[in-house]
Parts: C-alpha cells; sequence; structure tokens
C-alpha cells in the first residue's frame, strides 16, 4: 500500500535558518505529493504541491520538487521566520474514487528568534 | 466566507457515551472528509462523502456513522464512546468537477476528543 516517511522531529532552528525535512513515498503509478502545514490550534492548510515528476512546488519561500528516481519531496526554506513554527506534513494521492490522501507523521518546526 | 467549521472544540466523554461532531462548510464543496489524527501519527480517513446522500468508508470507520443530507454538514456520530477513540477530530472539504486529480482539501480547526 501507499505510505511516507517524513523526518523525524522536533526540529529546532533559529531564525534565519535554512530548513530541510525530508520525505519520501512508497506508491504505485504516479502520485501527486503534498506539503500541509498546521500551525498552532489550527487546522491543517495546503502549503504546495507538484503533480507529476520535476515539478517544483513552491509558496510561501519554501520550495519542493516531486523527484520520482529517489521517491522524495524533501521540504526546503532558505531563511527560516518565527512564524514558519508549525507542523509539517508530507502527503500523497495515488488515484482512487475516495480522493483519499496518505499523510506522513509530521514534523515539528520550532524556529527561535 | 467561514470556510470549514467544526464544533465542539474540545469534549471530554465518559466510556459509553455517545456524540456527533458537527462540521459545515459554506464553499459549496461536494466533497467531505472525516479525519482523525492520533498523538504523533498522521491524519487516516474515517469516512468521506462526493455529494449530499452519498457516504463511504474510509481506512478506519469502526465505531463511527456519518450523513450528509445536504451540501453544507457533515456530522460524524460515536454511538459507544470508547478509550481508543481519544483523538482529534478534522473535517475536510473540497471541490471536484471531473477528472482524476486531487483537488485542495480545506481542513477545519479540528475537534479533540479526550474519552475516560
Amino acid at each position: 500500500g501507499n505510505s511516507v516517511t517524513q523526518m523525524e522531529g522536533p526540529v529546532t532552528l533559529s531564525e534565519e535558518a535554512f530548513l530541510t525535512i525530508n520525505c519520501t513515498y512508497t506508491a504505485t503509478g504516479y502520485p501527486s505529493l503534498f506539503w500541509y502545514v498546521q500551525y498552532p490550534g489550527e487546522g491543517l492548510q495546503l502549503l504546495l504541491k507538484a503533480t507529476k515528476a520535476d515539478d517544483k512546488g513552491s509558496n510561501k519561500g519554501f520550495e519542493a520538487t516531486y523527484r520520482k528516481e529517489t521517491t522524495s519531496f524533501h521540504l526546503e526554506k532558505g531563511s527560516v521566520q518565527v512564524s514558519d513554527s508549525a507542523v509539517y506534513f508530507c502527503a500523497l494521492y495515488s488515484g482512487g474514487s475516495n480522493y483519499k490522501l496518505t499523510f506522513g507523521k509530521g514534523t515539528l518546526l520550532t524556529v527561535n528568534p | 466566507n467561514a470556510g470549514v467549521t467544526q464544533t465542539p472544540k474540545f469534549r471530554i466523554l465518559k466510556i459509553g457515551q455517545s456524540m456527533t461532531l458537527q462540521c459545515a462548510q459554506d464553499m459549496n464543496h461536494n466533497y467531505m472528509y472525516w479525519y482523525r489524527q492520533d498523538p504523533g501519527m498522521g491524519l487516516k480517513l474515517i469516512y468521506y462523502s462526493v455529494g449530499a446522500g452519498i457516504t463511504d468508508k474510509g481506512e478506519v470507520p469502526n465505531g463511527y456513522n456519518v450523513s450528509r443530507s445536504t451540501t453544507e454538514d457533515f456530522p460524524l456520530r460515536l454511538e459507544l464512546a470508547a478509550p481508543s477513540q481519544t483523538s482529534v477530530y478534522f473535517c475536510a472539504s473540497s471541490y471536484k468537477t471531473g477528472g482524476t486529480s486531487m483537488e485542495t482539501q480545506y481542513f477545519g480547526p479540528g475537534t479533540r476528543l479526550l474519552v475516560l
């Protein structure tokens, strides 16, 4: 079956540091890949997505590239801010009528000033 | 637009009690979903609906029931609460017109449920 493996957290960085959160997946076919972010006390929000190999999703300074050869979709940001502190979820959708997303366990990021 | 709203925000139940978690969306989305999020885990799909009057099971439906009488509302019912149902519950919605692509799912703020 489908699965998503994320880098274990928590991750603690200082403001303006470089961020990488690793995500690898197992899926049949050609899944779509997503990063969702959950700020404290809120629901999940879509951060970025990529629907085919070599696509790069980007939003709010975050980027992730769909790498089919390594089955990865790592999240990066060049300079994090305190406001980026949140839980980040990698997810995939591999087709089917229920539009079910398969989520990773989430990575808690804390950015200190 | 309020987006996806959920009530209550937090609830404590005793074993064997029943309750309904409410979910509503005002975006005219046809697809709606219920997920649960256990500590340190990703979200798991409980039930979903592709339109009013149509519901189907997800990965972990046991112990839950849903109904979808209107486009806007998608309540989740727990009939006999058990400690294993202690979790955070998220409702989500999306708009799907056709094809096979996944549209963005919009999530509510969640309901935290504790069963003692």
